[in-house]
């Protein structure tokens, strides 16, 4: 089975930095990536990473190790459009893109 | 390129009715997906296909079928629907063994059973 633990909701003000967690335990493990999901609309990718460390686009980072089985994404910079669910997912079979979804965290920015 | 578009965007089923949501891709993908998003369970991985002719279940299945005729398509059925598929249905699509694990959604097809 798969299991992929997220905390639940965090609130932050605008310019602040917010860090998004995520451990999992699944049945195979090829990578993990992060979506955004803004309320009413479809999940978008945000970013992957396939080996341990730190890759960084823009105001986001996301951060794997796999030894921990573990994840973060960084949110640096807060703006208002940040506001949204953050969804991490893990690449669980080796040769296709399927996907387990963890549960959310919702970022509420606050001005 | 369009994208994944998904139809219908709104749809109210009554019990034991069955019907199918539609998802279509333009841009070559061999993945295709659906999820069923409720509160506060994130994305739950119903069927998914890796090419024309594949599908394989994935953690929520039962009631729902599938089939990949073309590459393009990727339709969902319902059998007979139950209010527990009460749901927001999102079709993903992506390149099989992508390098950088993106997939890309559709709008999302909102269902209520009553």
């Amino acid at each position: 089975g798969q299991s992929l633990e997220q905390p639940s909701e965090v609130t932050a003000v605008e310019g602040a930095i917010v860090q998004i967690n995520c451990t999992y335990q699944t049945s195979g493990f090829y990578g993990l990536s992060w979506y955004q999901q803004h309320d009413g609309g479809a999940p978008t990718f945000l970013s992957y990473n396939a080996l341990d460390g730190l890759e960084e686009t823009g105001r986001f980072s996301s951060f794997l190790s796999r030894s921990d089985s573990y994840g973060y994404l960084l949110l640096q910079e807060l703006q208002m459009k940040d506001s949204a669910s953050y969804f991490c997912a893990v690449r669980v079979v080796y040769g296709n893109n399927r996907l387990a979804f963890g549960k959310g965290n919702q970022v509420v920015v606050i001005p | 390129n369009a994208g994944v578009t998904q139809t219908p965007k709104f749809q109210v089923l009554k019990t034991g009715q069955s019907m199918t949501l539609q998802c279509a891709q333009d841009m070559n993908h061999e993945y295709m997906s659906w999820y069923r998003q409720d509160p506060g369970m994130g994305l739950r991985l119903i069927h998914y296909s890796v090419g024309a002719g594949i599908t394989d279940q994935g953690e929520v299945p039962n009631g729902y079928n599938v089939s990949r005729s073309t590459t393009e398509d990727f339709p969902l059925r319902l059998l007979s629907a139950a209010p527990s598929q009460t749901s927001v249905y999102f079709c993903a699509s992506s390149y099989r063994n992508t390098a950088g694990g993106e997939q890309y959604f559709g709008p999302g097809t909102r269902l209520t059973v009553t």
